[in-house]
């Protein structure tokens, strides 16, 4: 059973820095792309950033100008989001979800979430 | 990107069909068969319902379906049931590697 467990949300400041994590299982990790998609409170969903099982392939939502790096650590099974210059608009849960990336382009499970609060 | 246009909300009695639509543009879904449907009950995580347009995921009950025409892709549910009360949202590739969400549609089971 595929398992993907964020952690690392919480309150930062304005302009401050946050690195979530997600810890998977229940499959082989190296061979799926892997995704963060967030959620504003009371809104719709936004992908994030999509990185590939080669851990070299990424790509990123234009609106995020180069502020968050996605990476992962293939022996230890687990994504990550470094996020930089935070915005209070930046406020969300952010889930990571298995990704089927090139030429299908879906997310086939999802964790439950990890919330991010940006205020001063 | 911006985001595919989906009605706010819908509604259906038991036993009913329904049917919500994502409205993209000739750069997204216009131009890809590449459409996905998630489920989501609040406070939960979201779940995939329908991926390529139209194909649905193992354990996923036959009475959801997904078709697209033109710039609109479209959700269909049959034989509604309680347990389908959720928000839905449709996701579709839109080029150069990235893909844009719908704004969601909260469905309500009378």
């Amino acid at each position: 059973e595929v398992q993907l467990v964020e952690s690392g949300g919480g309150l930062v400041q304005p302009g401050g820095s946050l690195r979530l994590s997600c810890a998977a299982s229940g499959f082989t990790f190296s061979s799926y792309a892997m995704s963060w998609v967030r959620q504003a409170p009371g809104k719709g969903l936004e992908w994030v950033s999509v990185i590939g099982g080669d851990a070299i392939t990424t790509f990123y939502a234009d609106s995020l100008k180069g502020r968050f790096t996605i990476s992962r650590d293939h022996s230890k099974n687990t994504l990550y989001l470094q996020m930089n210059s935070l915005r209070a608009e930046d406020t969300a849960v952010y889930y990571c979800a298995k990704t089927k990336w090139t030429g299908y382009y879906f997310f086939d499970s999802w964790g439950q979430g990890t919330l991010v609060t940006v205020s001063s | 990107q911006s985001a595919l246009t989906q009605p706010a909300s819908v509604s259906g009695s038991p036993g009913q069909s329904i049917t919500i639509s994502c409205i993209g543009t000739s750069s997204d879904v216009g131009s890809y068969n590449l459409v996905s449907w998630y489920q989501q009950n609040p406070d939960k995580a979201p779940k995939l319902m329908i991926y390529e347009g139209s194909k649905r995921p193992s354990g996923v009950s036959n009475r959801f379906s997904g078709s697209k025409s033109g710039n609109t892709a479209s959700l269909t549910i049959s034989g509604l049931q309680a347990e389908d009360e959720a928000d839905y949202y449709c996701c579709s590739y839109a080029g150069t590697n990235t893909v844009v969400f719908g704004g969601g549609t909260k469905l309500t089971v009378l």
